[in-house]
């Protein structure tokens, strides 16, 4: 099974700041990786297909990047709305696993 | 608009059976592909298994910790996901979601996501 691992695990940040998410994959999954947000209670939704490909209606402060097995979440600008945990997962073989998720906590 | 409901969610003692269902509507569930996550409590998310569409096969995948007790099957004519859970463990308590996939070959994602449904095993 490919194991993915995020860091940090959790991070204080301030309404505005620039925040920077990794994800690191146990070999390289070309570029089939996707990110999803955790919002407390809730369901996820999906940010961030196929390493950088924007999901309809997502605001475009997010951004993904990275191929092979390193890969990068970036929220410009944080808003109120984007304090939840969030997850990447791999597409490239099954099973897909998923990080164990980066919970972004107001400063 | 997609929606996604799952019921069928409910406390069960260990080694017993229970019947998820998910009623999807607002997109053509005959031509999707169908996948089950779920997530502990206070964990994070954890791929179950997928079923594809009819046309691509109708086969299932399903992750080990539940290879040979829990069954993904579809009802087309319903627009209805099911996972059929058999001898169930404590730690198959967790929140069940189904979820859409979407994309091509290998570049899948889990595009919508059901509420969710609350499976709890303890005796």
């Amino acid at each position: 099974d490919i194991q993915m691992t995020q860091s940090p695990s959790s991070l204080s940040a301030s309404v505005g700041d620039r925040v920077t998410i990794t994800c690191r994959a146990s070999q390289s999954i070309s570029s089939y990786l996707n990110w999803y947000q955790q919002r407390p209670g809730k369901a996820p939704q999906l940010l961030i297909y196929a390493a950088s490909s924007l999901q309809s209606g997502v605001p475009s402060r997010f951004s993904g990047s990275g191929s092979g097995t390193d890969f990068t979440l970036t929220i410009s600008s944080l808003q109120p709305e984007d304090f939840a945990t969030y997850y990447c997962q791999q597409s490239y073989s099954t099973p897909r696993t998923f990080g164990q998720g980066t919970k972004v906590e107001i400063k | 608009d997609v929606q996604l409901v799952e019921s069928g969610g409910g406390l069960v003692k260990p080694g017993g059976s229970l019947r998820l269902s998910c009623a999807a509507s607002g997109f053509t569930f005959s031509n999707a592909w169908m996948s089950w996550v779920r997530q502990a409590p206070g964990k994070g998310l954890e791929w179950v298994g997928r079923i594809k569409s009819k046309t691509d096969g109708g086969t299932t995948d399903c992750a080990a910790p539940v290879k040979g007790r829990f069954t993904i099957s579809r009802d087309d004519s319903k627009n209805t996901l099911y996972l059929q859970m058999n001898s169930l463990k404590t730690e198959d308590t967790a929140v069940y979601y189904c979820t859409t996939i979407r994309g091509v070959r290998l570049a899948e994602y889990f595009q919508h996501w059901g509420q969710g449904t609350l499976v709890t095993v303890s005796s």
